[in-house]
């Protein structure tokens, strides 16, 4: 199956920072989603981007889905930026998740 | 437009006994998924439905099984319950299974 790559695994900020995220795919991108978990384990949706870019607000991400890439930026992070970011492919017939990248910014 | 519902939002169970969770998805979606999220093998499959049918199913054991209604809303089950079964227990509910999906708060199931 589809192998997922995020990098870095840990993150450590300063209030107002900007940061670049990464996931790799070993197969195909065809619908990618981005989530931010929140300290209470919910799995908050940040963009749906198969492909291209998109932005909202401080956050925006790009995929390359020919070279199976994507990067998540958040740009002036603030303290309810921490937590864990996911990105997950469509494999088959479910999600398969990459193992996360932990965000703390610190005030 | 409501959120998807999961409850309950935490549950202390003994081993040996079982377990049943909810998930009320978006209004208007029909197909629910279900994953398992532990720190040692991050988020994993366990089922999908849609239409009230199992389209498919992640490598879990027997134990674990599921169901959904007519109205959308689903249920997973966990007979037999283990330690090893304590997790953060994650719905996903979606239009269709490859269209964007959308996560409810969890059940952390604590099985001691």
């Amino acid at each position: 199956g589809i192998q997922v790559e995020q990098s870095p695994p840990d993150l450590i900020l300063q209030e107002g920072a900007n940061s670049t995220l990464r996931c790799n795919f070993s197969d195909s991108v065809n619908n990618l989603q981005w989530f931010h978990q929140n300290p209470w384990g919910q799995l908050i949706n940040l963009f749906y981007i198969p492909s291209g870019t998109k932005q909202n607000g401080r956050l925006s991400a790009t995929t390359v889905a020919t070279e199976r890439y994507s990067l998540l930026y958040i740009s002036s992070s603030q303290t309810t930026d921490s937590g864990v970011y996911f990105c997950a492919e469509f494999y088959g017939q479910n999600f398969v998740f990459g193992p996360g990248t932990r965000l703390s910014v610190l005030p | 437009k409501a959120g998807v519902t999961q409850t309950p939002r935490y549950l202390i169970k003994t081993r040996g006994q079982q377990v049943t969770l909810s998930c009320s998805p978006i209004s208007g979606h029909r197909s629910v998924s279900w994953y398992q999220q532990t720190p040692g093998q991050g988020l994993q499959f366990l089922f999908e439905y849609f239409s009230e049918t199992q389209r498919n199913k992640g490598n879990f054991p027997g134990r674990f099984s599921g169901r959904q209604f007519s109205n959308s809303r689903s249920e997973m089950n966990v007979s037999t319950l283990e330690l090893g079964d304590s997790a953060l227990y994650l719905c996903a509910s979606s239009f269709n299974v490859v269209t964007e999906a959308f996560f409810g708060q969890g059940t952390r199931l604590t099985v001691v």
